[in-house]
């Protein structure tokens, strides 16, 4: 199958730090990006999307950056909370699909 | 209003047989996405149905198949099953094809 990637699997971040998750893609011809969270045992949920005409986007708590010059998108998480413990996924938008990375686990460390 | 809902939600079959996988999308969504995710692998890309039709699908054999009903629910059909088919199926729905996409909470399949 296809798949987005990633630079690393496992993250792990002190409660209270800032985390930082990145992810590559390959296609330069993707218009849309998304991450998503996924908890143990449950689906994907949507945090926040970003499209290729535009280089920051800010949620709450959250900020997904592009660079599309170097094909790369991370997503910000600030103040991390035990309850951000999660597998986080980027996804890109390409050829009328969305294609998912393998994922990174982010542990939260007390 | 009620989320994306799959059923069943665990699913038990032996090699060779079919499994169907079923998903109601969110009310007024008429864009549904079928993913399998293996253990400890991402969200791979199955199918995508639109209007009840299919619009793209990944890199999966034939006996991967699915349809989309009026009321835009839909089933994922796998035929001849493998052990290697053993994953979590998820289904999204959106407004349309490349828009905010809405998980359901998956079927765990198992094949023995």
């Amino acid at each position: 199958g296809e798949s987005v990637g990633l630079h690393l699997p496992t993250l792990s971040v002190q409660e209270g730090d800032n985390s930082i998750i990145n992810c590559a893609y390959s296609n330069s011809a993707s218009d849309y990006f998304i991450w998503y969270k996924q908890e143990s045992g449950k689906g994907p949920q949507f945090i926040i999307d970003i499209r290729s005409n535009m280089d920051k986007r800010q949620g709450q708590r959250v900020t997904v950056l592009l660079n599309k010059t170097v094909k790369h998108l991370s997503l910000q998480i600030a103040a991390t909370q035990p309850g951000d413990s999660a597998v986080y996924f980027c996804a890109e938008s390409r050829d009328d699909k969305i294609i998912f990375g393998k994922g990174t686990r982010l542990h939260i460390l007390p | 209003e009620a989320g994306v809902t799959q059923s069943p939600t665990h699913l038990i079959k032996t090699r060779g047989q079919q499994a169907t996988l079923r998903c109601s999308p969110i009310s007024g969504h008429t864009s549904v996405y079928w993913y399998q995710q293996a253990l400890g692998l991402g969200l791979q890309f199955l199918l995508w149905y639109d209007e009840g039709e299919e619009r793209n699908r990944g890199n999966f054999p034939p006996r991967f198949s699915g349809r989309q009903f009026p009321n835009y629910s839909s089933e994922l059909n796998v035929n001849a099953l493998e052990l290697e088919d053993s994953a979590l199926y998820l289904c999204a729905s959106s407004w349309g094809g490349s828009t905010e996409a809405f998980f359901g909470q998956g079927t765990r399949l198992t094949v023995v």
